[in-house]
């Protein structure tokens, strides 16, 4: 089945600079790929995905990009503010089938 | 939509007592998903249903776990008898496996703690 790494475990980054956080997935046949913000005591919640036909999306301050030759993913957040102080989770599947997430990056963002 | 629906939200219980955790999934999706969640171990998947069935349930820690799924707007997960370390976040999930867009949906969880 799939097998989702993410990297780093732990990033910390000043207020107003950018995160970058890459996970890589095993599964070449792999087409969907959805990235969850959880708060502290709160839910997983979807924040952006992207298919396997696109590159690159982006919403807002936040944006992933896709490189289907090497098998890797990565969330880019600019202009970071203390309220995306969060985990993030990577998650991959391919379709008709369940996603299979990462462990999770914690982001600190340092005031 | 009301999305994901759990209950309890929280639990507090004693050491081999039964728990019951309750999940009402998103009308319309076809799939559901138990997972629990700890600082040490992180997100892990228990169960999977599709359609009602249990599909994969490689996750389930040992026999004092079980789930069941009667219909499809309804399932539970059952510790019995419950230990200390079985203290977690249990989360539930729904999707629409098949659809193209295999997102899950998660509910706002329940916190159990076992003395």
């Amino acid at each position: 089945g799939e097998n989702v790494e993410q990297h780093p475990s732990t990033l910390s980054v000043q207020e107003g600079d950018s995160a970058v956080i890459k996970c890589t997935y095993s599964d070449s046949a792999s087409n969907y790929f959805p990235w969850y913000k959880q708060e502290l005591g709160k839910r997983p919640q979807l924040i952006i995905d992207i298919r396997s036909n696109v590159g690159e999306k982006k919403d807002q301050r936040i944006a992933v990009t896709l490189n289907k030759t090497a098998k890797h993913f990565s969330l880019h957040i600019t202009e970071t503010q203390p309220e995306d102080s969060a985990v993030y989770f990577c998650a991959a599947s391919r379709r008709n089938n369940r996603l299979a997430f990462g462990k999770g990056n914690q982001v600190v963002v340092i005031p | 939509d009301a999305g994901v629906i759990q209950s309890p939200r929280h639990e507090v219980t004693e050491m081999g007592q039964e728990v019951t955790l309750r999940c009402k999934p998103i009308s319309g999706h076809n799939s559901l998903f138990w997972y629990r969640q700890t600082m040490m171990r992180g997100l892990e998947l228990l169960i999977y249903f599709n359609n009602n069935v249990p599909i994969d349930d490689s996750g389930m820690p040992e026999d004092r776990f079980s789930a069941k799924m009667p219909n499809a707007s309804f399932s539970t997960l059952k510790i019995q008898p419950s230990e200390p370390r079985d203290s977690a976040v249990y989360f539930c999930a729904s999707s629409l496996v098949g659809s193209g867009q295999e997102t899950q949906y998660f509910g706002p969880g329940t916190r159990l703690l076992v003395l």
